[in-house]
């Protein structure tokens, strides 16, 4: 079965720079997630898109942008990166035709340290 | 507020055996899904089992079996016979409100480790 794609695996980036996060629902998948967990932590709800269209954010910094494009992909824009950035990035993807029962599937992941 | 608390520190657990992972959360909202995740130390996120609000009975998926303790807001996983790939790191989450779309928040996790 196809899964959440998430590119890419590792990145690494100095402080300052710009980052772009990718990720590819699950086909017929009409919201996507993105979180955030850094080291020994639990993952941090940043922000989601429910039918390409922002649905609701979390304590995502001002630095970070996030888009869904007609293709149900999205992207997460991170600019003037720093250290406490470093993390693992997670997408997620699920149907809410499912109701409040539907589970989020996720990604493998974008490992990204800045340094 | 922590709306899903995990307090347990490290397990180590005898292979074979098994081990039950504690989660108690909070909300007033009478409409909410309570979902447990596996994540090893490779970092993928897995969904292992679901519970709604609503449901009668105790969640059960293969090994992993949900104590569903309404009026204590309790959601206890079970892993029955553990295996070595048990060991990892599992998540507590919840949903809040009845939309398919809303986010899942998580606790602090507990950390299994299953011994030969």
């Amino acid at each position: 079965a196809a899964g959440v794609i998430q590119s890419p695996r590792h990145l690494i980036k100095e402080k300052r720079e710009t980052a772009t996060l990718k990720c590819y629902p699950i086909p017929r998948h009409d919201t996507v997630y993105w979180y955030q967990q850094g080291p020994g932590q639990d993952p941090q709800f940043l922000i989601s898109f429910y039918e390409k269209m922002q649905s609701d954010k979390g304590s995502i910094p001002d630095r970070f942008s996030a888009q869904q494009f007609s293709d149900y992909h999205s992207e997460l824009n991170m600019s003037s990166l720093e250290l406490g950035d470093s993390a693992l990035y997670f997408c997620a993807s699920s149907l809410s035709a499912e109701g409040f029962s539907s589970p989020l599937h996720f990604g493998n992941g974008t490992r990204l340290t800045v340094t | 507020a922590q709306k899903i608390t995990q307090t347990q520190p490290g397990m180590f657990v005898q292979e074979k055996e098994a081990v039950t992972l504690d989660c108690t959360y909070d909300t007033s909202d009478p409409s909410y899904g309570l979902f447990w995740y596996k994540q090893p130390s490779s970092g993928e996120m897995i969904f292992l089992i679901y519970q709604g609000s609503y449901d009668q009975q105790n969640a059960t998926e293969g090994r992993y079996s949900l104590n569903f303790q309404k009026a204590r807001k309790s959601a206890n996983l079970v892993i029955s016979a553990s295996q070595l790939g048990d060991s990892a790191m599992y998540f507590c989450a919840m949903r809040e409100g009845p939309h398919g779309n809303n986010r899942l928040a998580f606790g602090k996790g507990n950390q299994v480790v299953v011994i030969p």
